[in-house]
């Protein structure tokens, strides 16, 4: 089945304790992207990636950093967590040049206390 | 990309057609109309899209009005599990690097 895979789906953590949310498709995507969604501010981008080691900054990516070095995997790091960062945040994938239809991740709703 | 307008919610009756109206006057003429759909706390899933043809998949179907300035979502025959928040949004046809929802329509589908 073609899918998107988050893992964890739900975490609670400390402000200033390191973690990685691991995202993987498993569709020969290219692209990955990396959102978040907050009330009343909508779906807001954080990084993407065109490509294995191709990634760029979206709209809000202070305090975030990516890798990817296969392509399947765009896992998402929080260097230094902050209550600022408590979200729902989706991991998503798409063919190049085929952007508009993005599959999404089933999200991970991160507390970060 | 041009801005969408859509009521912030509707109701349906189970079984019956669900049609999701969404405003485009400023859409230009190499933009797309694509529409999502969130069911709550889900991922945005992708329904359809259409440029001035009108477009069905097993999803949906799509009617664009023949000046483009809107378009609306029709889902045939509604069931529960269609209850979700619907986003219409115009996109060039080309490799947009984000896709940014507005605050869609939250459909309810009454049993």
């Amino acid at each position: 089945e073609a899918q998107v895979t988050q893992n964890p789906r739900y975490l609670i953590t400390v402000t200033g304790k390191k973690l990685t949310v691991t995202c993987s498709q498993n569709m020969n995507h290219e692209y990955m992207s990396w959102y978040r969604q907050d009330p009343g501010l909508g779906l807001r981008q954080i990084y993407y990636s065109m490509n294995v080691e191709v990634t760029d900054k979206g709209d809000v990516p202070e305090g975030y950093k990516v890798s990817r070095k296969e392509k399947r995997n765009f896992p998402l790091i929080l260097e230094s967590p902050s209550p600022n960062q408590t979200s729902l945040y989706f991991c998503a994938s798409s063919l190049r040049g085929q952007q508009e239809t993005q599959y999404f991740g089933p999200g991970t709703r991160l507390l970060v206390l | 990309d041009a801005k969408t307008t859509q009521p912030p919610s509707m109701d349906c009756a189970e079984g019956r057609a669900a049609n999701l109206p969404c405003n485009h006057s400023t859409i230009s003429g190499n933009e797309y109309v694509y529409w999502y759909r969130q069911i709550h706390s889900q991922g945005p899933q992708y329904i359809i899209h259409g440029l001035k043809n009108n477009e069905t998949n097993e999803m949906a179907s799509l009617i664009i009005t023949e000046d483009r300035k809107s378009s609306t979502l029709i889902l045939p025959h509604a069931t529960l599990r269609d209850t979700a928040v619907y986003y219409c949004i115009a996109l060039m046809g080309f490799g947009n690097e984000k896709l940014t929802f507005g605050t869609g329509t939250r459909l309810t589908i009454i049993p």
